[in-house]
């Protein structure tokens, strides 16, 4: 069974701070991995992507991929009141071509 | 540019009755997804099509769900008869090359 965990949360930080998101995947052969961000009662925006080992950074956005730990994260710097929303980590598992697999997301709260 | 357009927006329904899903996917998209998100599940994907051709149905949950894609511009998700578990938000996706997936904005549906 193929699968991506992330913890479910409510993650907590005040505004300003760091906040870590982090997901594991269960398949190595996985390649390409994708950060949304799901506010209440909207649909999934695709916020980051990466692909390679290492750091990728987009604005506050860093991700972070450990293919040899199977580990994906997402670090939001500076965190505002409207980085509120739940944060879904899918991947693309080794052998499919178009099929993502999403976590059930980690919801962050922002405290003002 | 239009992003990915969904009809109708929310459905309520009652249990036997057929519901149809429409989706419309960004203009140029190759690939066309459908999911289903519950608080309990997650986001799940039910089926995906490449070029119009259904590629994996695996998700599907049993024979009352079919899906077409009968051109480049348009798919449905038909639920027939409709049951009380099937209240869920159901997204459509988009991708070129079946990478990033772009979400609509979903419909609601609620089978009493």
């Amino acid at each position: 069974q193929k699968e991506v965990e992330q913890n479910s949360g409510p993650l907590s930080v005040p505004e300003g701070a760091i906040a870590s998101l982090n997901c594991t995947y269960s398949d190595r052969g996985s390649q390409s991995f994708f950060w949304y961000r799901q506010y209440s009662g909207k649909s999934p925006e695709l916020i980051m992507f990466i692909y390679s080992n290492g750091d990728k950074e987009d604005g506050r956005f860093t991700a972070q991929l450990n293919k040899a730990s199977q580990y994906v994260s997402l670090l939001i710097r500076d965190s505002q009141p409207s980085d509120s929303a739940t944060y879904l980590c899918a991947v693309i598992f080794g052998g499919a071509t178009n099929k993502l697999i999403f976590g059930t997301g980690t919801l962050l709260a922002v405290q003002p | 540019d239009a992003g990915v357009i969904q009809s109708p927006r929310h459905e309520v329904t009652e249990m036997g009755q057929e519901v149809t899903l429409r989706c419309k996917p960004i203009s140029g998209h190759n690939s066309l997804f459908w999911y289903r998100q519950t608080m309990m599940r997650g986001l799940e994907l039910l089926i995906y099509f490449n070029n119009n051709v259904p590629i994996d149905d695996s998700g599907m949950p049993e024979d009352r769900f079919s899906a077409k894609m009968p051109n480049a511009s348009f798919s449905t998700l038909k639920i027939q008869p409709s049951e009380p578990r099937d209240s869920a938000v159901y997204f459509c996706a988009s991708s070129l090359q079946g990478h990033e997936q772009f979400f609509g904005p979903g419909t609601r549906l609620t089978v009493l």
